[in-house]
């Protein structure tokens, strides 16, 4: 089993939908989590960074973790054509190693 | 604010040739680290360095070399070419290993 795992997409939504995004975890001692965007032909950037239960949010973005079912998720609401990017959720290393990365879900918002 | 340069943007190689992929950060970063990105299989860690004279292995280190004799520089080096190596590379740095991390642009690698 993978550390983190993602549904691939794409996902495709109008303009102004409620997004969802998900990614499941097998560890539970995972405290923290991220979402990282990634524009075509870019590197990833980091949208949202979460610590243990509930939720985050930031303007339009709103990050949800439930640690009882390892499960994350990042909510986006009103979306936009400009929020057509990849979506990777990244979980804590294994002791001295580096975030571990999920595959990705590729979204597109059309207009 | 340049934060993580990456050169080249593009490279084509035959198969059997060596070459160097160079990353340099302005952050005063301590972590630096090597991903691959294939579609389908998201980001996989090559090699990482914890500081400057400081390398390990991360899951997919097999035919590439990386040294670490600043802290601003990160290169990484294909020994010999293979098709299986084309894929774009990200660069990254940090403050740590648990947290966020600072990508390059990529260079996307073709083998032929």
């Amino acid at each position: 089993q993978k550390e983190v795992e993602q549904d691939p997409g794409p996902l495709s939504v109008p303009e102004g939908a409620i997004v969802s995004l998900n990614c499941t975890y097998s560890n539970s001692a995972f405290q923290y989590f991220m979402w990282y965007r990634q524009y075509s032909r870019k590197g990833p950037e980091l949208l949202m960074y979460t610590y243990s239960s509930g939720n985050k949010e930031d303007g339009r973005f709103t990050a949800q973790v439930d640690k009882s079912s390892k499960y994350i998720s990042l909510f986006i609401r009103d979306s936009q054509p400009s929020d057509s990017a990849t979506y990777l959720c990244a979980i804590p290393p294994n002791a001295g190693n580096m975030l571990t990365f999920g595959g990705g879900t590729r979204l597109m918002v059309k207009p | 604010n340049a934060g993580v340069t990456q050169t080249p943007k593009f490279q084509v190689l035959k198969t059997g040739q060596s070459m160097t992929l160079q990353c340099a950060q302005d952050m005063n970063h301590e972590y630096m680290s090597w991903y691959r990105q294939d579609p389908g299989m998201g980001l996989r860690l090559i090699h990482y360095s914890v500081g400057a004279g400081i390398t390990d292995q991360g899951e997919v280190p097999n035919g590439y070399n990386v040294s670490r004799s600043t802290t601003e520089d990160f290169p990484l080096r294909l020994l010999s070419a293979a098709p299986s190596q084309t894929s774009v590379y990200f660069c990254a740095s940090s403050r740590g290993s648990n947290q966020p991390q600072h990508f390059g642009d990529g260079t996307r690698l073709s083998i032929l």
